[in-house]
């Protein structure tokens, strides 16, 4: 079974161009978290769906993120514009749902390594 | 709101020794899982091992076994016969058993890097 897949693996680009990450879950899972990881530093929620509903989006700065969930799989996260203060690593993970049980495990992607000159 | 503290930056053991990762948290909730993570540099992050708060008994998963302490809200992780392989980072982590809002999300320690030495 493949895991969570995420691409770009590694992503530069200049302050204030427009960047997208791109997160495919495990079939079958209908919860999908985006999280920010910044350097030294454990993993912050960004975003989370249930199918294609963003159910918890609090931590996601609205000016310059969005994310979509089209069709409760595939899932894009963008910047507009991109500031040096988002370098980091953007992680993707999925799980069957998001209740209670250990079925509920969250499993995570490698990661998008953005650095922000 | 919970919080997990890892006060180790970083540890080193020797292989086939045996150590320990620290891990406290704050929480109001009686109900809750708690979880070790594995992250090598290939950024994955692993899951090792998993805490189901209302078991009274210590989860193990082959060399890796957890020292859990609810009252004092500790959460320890021991490994034996430590392996190279074993060099990554270690992050702590709390997941509530609710479904609303933000109760399914895991909330990180800032983890503890571990070094494995021959």
């Amino acid at each position: 079974e493949a895991g969570v897949v995420q691409s770009p693996r590694y992503k530069i680009i200049e302050k204030k161009q427009p960047v997208a990450f791109w997160c495919n879950p495990i079939s079958g899972h209908n919860t999908l978290y985006w999280y920010l990881q910044n350097l030294g530093q454990g993993p912050e929620l960004l975003i989370r769906y249930e199918n294609e509903e963003a159910v918890d989006d609090s931590q996601l700065p609205k000016d310059r993120f969005s994310a979509e969930r089209l069709k409760g799989v595939d899932s894009t996260l963008k910047i507009q514009p991109a500031e040096l203060g988002d370098s980091a690593v953007y992680l993707c993970a999925s799980s069957l749902g998001s209740g209670r049980g250990v079925y509920n495990e969250q499993f995570f992607g490698p990661g998008t390594r953005l650095t922000v000159l | 709101a919970q919080t997990v503290t890892q006060s180790q930056p970083e540890m080193s053991v020797q292989e086939a020794e045996t150590v320990t990762l620290s891990c406290t948290y704050d929480t109001s909730e009686s109900d809750y899982y708690l979880f070790w993570y594995k992250q090598p540099p290939s950024r994955q992050m692993i899951l090792v091992i998993r805490q189901e708060a209302y078991k009274q008994q210590n989860a193990t998963e082959n060399r890796f076994s957890v020292n859990f302490q609810k009252a004092a809200k500790s959460f320890s992780l021991k490994i034996s016969d430590s392996q190279l392989g074993d060099a990554a980072m270690y992050f702590c982590a709390y997941r509530s058993v609710l479904n609303t809002g933000t109760a399914s999300k895991l909330t990180f320690g800032t983890g503890t890097r571990l070094q494995v030495t021959l």
